[in-house]
């Protein structure tokens, strides 16, 4: 089955710092999101992605939906300690098939 | 309410039981969606209703399990004979239309 990468698994940032983590895929993905997900919560939708070489932004984050559509990346500008928690890729080939999630990249921020 | 809303949000079993977890959808989302996921694991695929087709079960590990959705809204994942292995935060999520997907906060399961 699809199966995606995410990397890195875990990250320790000063605060102020960027972030940058990325997945890639096996296959083509029509629809890319970003979730963060934090402890004893369910993830929660940061930015979606519907087209190739789409770059969206949400306040400090940014991500881009690869042109090959075989990979997409986040970034988190100017960090801070609420922006510790698992962040998410997700990806979809098409509207009849489940969305594929990553193993999560670990985000934990220094004061 | 305003979100996903799952019921228990924490269940403990002895292993051989067989257990229920529900998920009220938002109202109106037409998808909705079973999610696993083991400790410090990413999302595993389990099952997904899409309006009246007939759901998607690929991602369900074995015939132990099993879910309903009742008049296109709330539903129900079962687990018979529950084995430690099925410990877990069992998610549900769902939308109006195929993505994206508003989460829970999840069933964290454990089997004793």
């Amino acid at each position: 089955g699809q199966q995606l990468n995410q990397s890195p698994q875990s990250m320790f940032i000063q605060e102020g710092e960027d972030v940058s983590m990325n997945c890639t895929s096996s296959s083509i993905f029509n629809t890319w999101l970003w979730y963060k997900q934090d402890p004893g919560e369910g993830p929660v939708l940061l930015i979606a992605l519907y087209k190739a070489g789409e770059l969206t932004s949400n306040g400090r984050l940014t991500a881009q939906f690869g042109i090959t559509r075989k990979d997409s990346f986040l970034n988190i500008s100017a960090s801070i300690p609420s922006d510790v928690g698992i962040y998410f890729c997700a990806g979809q080939n098409s509207g009849n098939t489940p969305l594929v999630f990553g193993k999560g990249t670990r985000l934990s921020v220094i004061a | 309410g305003a979100g996903v809303s799952q019921s228990p949000s924490n269940k403990v079993t002895e292993k051989g039981k067989d257990v229920e977890l529900r998920c009220d959808p938002i109202s109106g989302h037409t998808a909705l969606y079973w999610y696993r996921q083991s400790l410090g694991q990413g999302l595993e695929f389990l099952i997904y209703f899409q309006g009246n087709s007939a759901p998607d079960k690929s991602g369900l590990p074995s015939d132990r399990f099993s879910a309903e959705r009742t008049g296109g809204s709330v539903s129900t994942l079962t687990i018979q004979r529950t084995q430690q292995e099925d410990s877990a935060v069992y998610l549900c999520a769902s939308s109006s239309g195929v993505v994206p997907l508003h989460f829970g906060n999840g069933t964290r399961l454990t089997v004793t």
